[in-house]
């Protein structure tokens, strides 16, 4: 079956650490994202990737970094730099084309608690 | 700029009762529009979209018609079940870029 997997489901980080994020998808699509969603507002978008070797800053982008070596996977660092790190992290991904109806497919997130 | 304001929730409903959240946007261009579900510990599903105004978008007996000159996309279910429990999220993609806009999203809650 196609689709985007994020690993691990639940992940615990003492402060001052680096974390990194797992997001691998099957679906071929070239365009990636990171989100990050905290209660009661929404999902705020940290990183995106259009193409291989290739990423631009979202909105929210300080504390973290990311890596598009291959095309399938789009790991997220959180770095000890990103002040409230707990939340809830979305990976997703949609087809090439800037335009016309390409949908984002989001995969099962992972909950990131900072100890 | 771009934003989307969703209705705040939650939205506390008996089974069979008739469901409408409200999600107005501000854009410019054309932008696509979206809704999409999150279930309790998951990631978002796309529950229906509609790309130009007048369009309507249809899954699983909810609907949502693109209206442009209110811009608005409210989501409507005619009787809604207790499996219709969870986060509803109204989002837009503006002309030309990939990046989806968010609502803060709307808490739907469903008793027998």
């Amino acid at each position: 079956d196609g689709g985007i997997t994020q690993s691990p489901k639940y992940l615990f980080r003492k402060e001052g650490q680096n974390v990194t994020l797992s997001c691998e998808q099957n679906l071929n699509h070239d365009a990636m994202y990171w989100y990050r969603q905290d209660p009661g507002q929404g999902l705020r978008l940290i990183y995106y990737s259009q193409i291989v070797n290739d990423f631009q800053k979202g909105d929210i982008a300080e504390g973290y970094s990311v890596s598009r070596e291959k095309k399938e996977s789009f790991p997220l660092t959180v770095t000890s730099a990103q002040k409230n790190p707990t939340a809830f992290y979305l990976c997703a991904s949609t087809a090439a084309g800037t335009g016309g109806t390409d949908t984002q497919y989001f995969g099962p997130g992972t909950r990131l608690t900072v100890l | 700029g771009n934003s989307v304001t969703q209705m705040e929730g939650p939205v506390t409903l008996s089974e069979e009762a008739f469901l409408t959240i409200n999600c107005t946007y501000t854009a410019t261009g054309y932008p696509s529009l979206f809704w999409y579900v999150q279930y309790p510990g998951e990631g978002l599903q796309l529950l229906l979209k509609a790309t130009k105004a007048d369009d309507k978008g249809s899954n699983k007996g909810f609907e949502a018609t693109y209206r442009k000159e209110t811009t608005s996309f409210h989501l409507e279910k005619g009787s809604v079940q207790v499996s219709d429990s969870a986060v509803y999220f109204c989002a837009l993609r503006y002309t030309g870029f990939q990046k989806l806009v968010f609502g803060t999203g709307t808490r739907l809650l469903v008793s027998p």
